[in-house]
């Protein structure tokens, strides 16, 4: 079983609706958990990351951690042609070593 | 303009002919990484840094070699490169402890034959 699961996609959604990616961990260790978005041909960069359990938000993007369930979400509100992209969850127990799920491509039609 | 930079960004190699590429980063950080990424399995670590000489293993070490003699530098050493390292290769750095908020090169596309 992989310490990260994510659904590789991919997903197509209609511009303007609310997207949900999500992942599940095994690692009980995880502390910090980030979300990447990587267009094609590029490198990752970061969207945002979260410590522990909670919320987060910036502008369309809310991330949220339920450690207790293992499952980490992040919506985008008002998705756009431009969010299309492959979107990676990552998550690290506070030393240097980080795990990445395999990423969910995302279509957002106009 | 705060990046992480890597050379070559194409390269096409046979096995075992060694080769080295370069992974260079220009905002101070003392974080550094190498993944690879492959379809269906997503980036996974290969080495890490903390600093200036002190490396360590990550998740497919297995082939690859690095070192990190200087701040900015991390080059990813492939001794006798096989078939299945033919990947798209990634360098990151960060500038927080544990490794959050990585910024990441614009990756080498690396074809073995």
């Amino acid at each position: 079983q992989k310490e990260v699961e994510q659904d590789p996609g991919p997903l197509s959604v209609p511009e303007g609706a609310i997207v949900s990616l999500n992942c599940t961990y095994s690692n009980s260790a995880f502390q910090y958990f980030m979300w990447y978005r990587q267009y094609s041909r590029k490198g990752p960069e970061l969207l945002m990351y979260t410590y522990s359990s909670g919320n987060k938000e910036d502008g369309r993007f809310t991330a949220q951690v339920d450690k207790s369930s293992k499952y980490i979400s992040l919506f985008i509100r008002d998705s756009q042609p431009s969010d299309s992209a492959t979107y990676l969850c990552a998550m690290t127990g506070g030393g240097f070593k980080t795990i990445f799920g395999a990423g969910t491509r995302l279509f957002v039609k106009a | 303009e705060a990046q992480v930079t890597q050379n070559p960004r194409y390269l096409i190699t046979v096995t075992g002919k060694k080769l080295t590429v370069t992974c260079s980063q220009n905002m101070n950080h003392e974080y550094m990484s190498w993944y690879r990424q492959d379809p269906g399995l997503g980036l996974r670590q290969i080495y890490y840094s903390m600093n200036v000489e002190v490396t360590d293993k990550g998740d497919v070490p297995e082939g690859y070699k690095v070192s990190r003699k200087e701040k900015r530098n991390f080059p990813l050493i492939l001794e006798s490169p096989s078939p299945n390292q033919t990947s798209l290769y990634f360098c990151a750095s960060s500038g927080l402890a544990g490794g959050r908020e990585q910024f990441f090169g614009p990756g080498t596309r690396l074809t073995v034959l």
